[in-house]
């Protein structure tokens, strides 16, 4: 059963960097046939897409969050982490890694974490 | 990009009651739908993949259809544990986007 967990800070300053890390276990990222995605969920509101990597380091990132995301790898210990630079208020928000698998050509999130909240505040 | 629109945002109903969750895309995206179900204070889960198809240990009442642009999800007898919030999903285009979600309340 694979299973994902976010760690890091949970509060913020205005300005700085947010870094999250996801590890996975019960599989390994460097198997290859999945992207491992970062989502978020501002309070109270609907689901925004990040960004995704590929284990070989390919990413793919939200054209809205572009130019303040990095996602990287570490296969070596099965980690996934985000960056996301100069935050504001409007980055707090619960952060979930997932699982991006393809069933039958679909891509679909399919394995979760249980996700952490990530406040901006000084 | 994709935009996509739920409808209803909010839902009352009742336990045995059949309902039905409509979600339209901007642009048709063919059968890359998806849809997901999140209780609170919990990650979404998976309950149903290219519009129609059911993700393993999903329950038999829940059943999705649709092509194109309209997609609908339907639970047809509600159970307690399915008063939670739907969101539909679209992977047509590599940049993923969510429904806003409909809440499901208990009438």
């Amino acid at each position: 059963q694979v299973q994902l967990q976010e760690s890091g800070p949970g509060l913020v300053k205005p300005s700085q960097t947010l870094s999250l890390t996801c590890t996975v276990s019960g599989g390994s990222i460097s198997s290859g046939g999945y992207y491992w995605s970062w989502i978020r969920q501002h309070p109270g509101k609907g689901l925004e897409w990040i960004g995704y990597i590929y284990y070989s380091g390919s990413t793919y990132y939200n054209p809205s969050l572009k130019s303040r995301v990095t996602i990287s790898v570490d296969t070596s210990k099965n980690q996934f982490s985000l960056k996301l630079s100069s935050v504001t208020a409007a980055d707090t928000a619960v952060y979930y890694c997932a699982r991006d698998a393809n069933v039958d050509t679909a891509m679909v999130f399919d394995y979760w974490g249980q996700g952490t909240l990530v406040t901006v505040s000084s | 990009d994709i935009q996509m629109t739920q409808s209803p945002s909010s839902l009352s109903a009742s336990v045995g009651d059949r309902v039905t969750i409509t979600c339209r895309a901007s642009q048709s995206i063919s059968s890359y739908l998806n849809w997901y179900q999140q209780k609170p204070g919990k990650a979404p889960k998976l309950l149903i993949y290219a519009a129609s198809s059911l993700q393993s240990g999903v329950p038999s009442r829940f059943s999705g259809s649709g092509s194109g642009t309209d997609f609908t999800l339907t639970i047809s007898s509600l159970q307690p544990e399915d008063f939670a919030t739907y969101y539909c999903q679209q992977s047509y285009s590599t940049l993923y986007g969510f429904g806003q979600g409909t809440k499901l309340e208990i009438k």
